[in-house]
């Protein structure tokens, strides 16, 4: 089935400093999402990439589509204590059911 | 946005029971819904995906005399852990697809609250 593979799976920044999570896949993707997950709460949706070198902004928050569609990013400026979690990339399957294959997730943790 | 919502939060049960888990889409219709599993720190791992009106669809590895769903309406899908273990104990994830029409390939998932199941 299809993988994607995520990295790092942990990272410490202190606030300020910026932070980047990766993910790839050995098979060309349709589209990729990104979701947030708080320490105790549920995945909130961030973005959905779809073209092919797509990039996307949300304040701080860049998201990049690799131009083969097989490898994604998202990169955060200047972190802020709000923005610990965990950040997972989400494949689509591209069929009609929407179904997701997750990363393995990074677990950001921002200090004061 | 959407909101899916999640009952129990956290149930805690003697092994050798069953444990419903319910999940509704509040705001909008959902004919697909997806169930999920995570252990702490790990990954979201799809357990099946529940489709109204039908039979629900097993990941790999999923034992479905197990792990029991039904998507009874549009707004309801249903996870029965049938004859829970130890081993069941994890946190339940639900989420719904809203289907926008015009825009076939916008997949935007929303996720319930979750279910944290204790299995003694």
């Amino acid at each position: 089935g299809q993988q994607v593979m995520q990295i790092p799976q942990y990272q410490h920044v202190q606030e300020g400093e910026d932070f980047t999570t990766y993910c790839n896949s050995s098979t060309t993707l349709s589209n990729i999402q990104w979701y947030k997950q708080r320490p105790g709460g549920h995945p909130v949706f961030l973005i959905q990439l779809v073209k092919s070198g797509e990039v996307k902004k949300q304040k701080r928050l860049t998201f990049q589509f690799g131009e083969a569609k097989k490898n994604s990013s998202l990169h955060i400026t200047a972190t802020q204590t709000t923005d610990v979690g965990t950040y997972f990339c989400a494949a689509a399957g591209g069929t009609s059911y929407g179904k997701l294959t997750f990363g393995q997730g990074t677990i950001l943790t921002v200090h004061p | 946005g959407a909101v899916v919502s999640q009952h129990p939060s956290r149930v805690i049960c003697k092994s050798g029971t069953s444990v419903k888990i319910e999940c509704r889409s509040l705001d909008f219709q959902a004919t697909t819904m997806f169930w999920y599993r995570q252990f702490p720190k790990k990954s979201l791992m799809l357990m099946a995906t529940s489709n109204e009106g039908s039979k629900a669809t097993y990941e790999q590895g999923v034992e479905k005399d197990k792990f029991l769903i039904n998507h009874a309406s549009l707004t309801l899908s249903t996870l029965t852990v049938t004859s829970a273990h130890p081993e069941d104990s994890s946190f339940y994830i639900c989420s719904a697809r809203e289907v926008v029409a015009g825009l076939s390939s916008y997949n935007e998932q929303f996720f319930g609250p979750g279910t944290r199941l204790t299995v003694l």
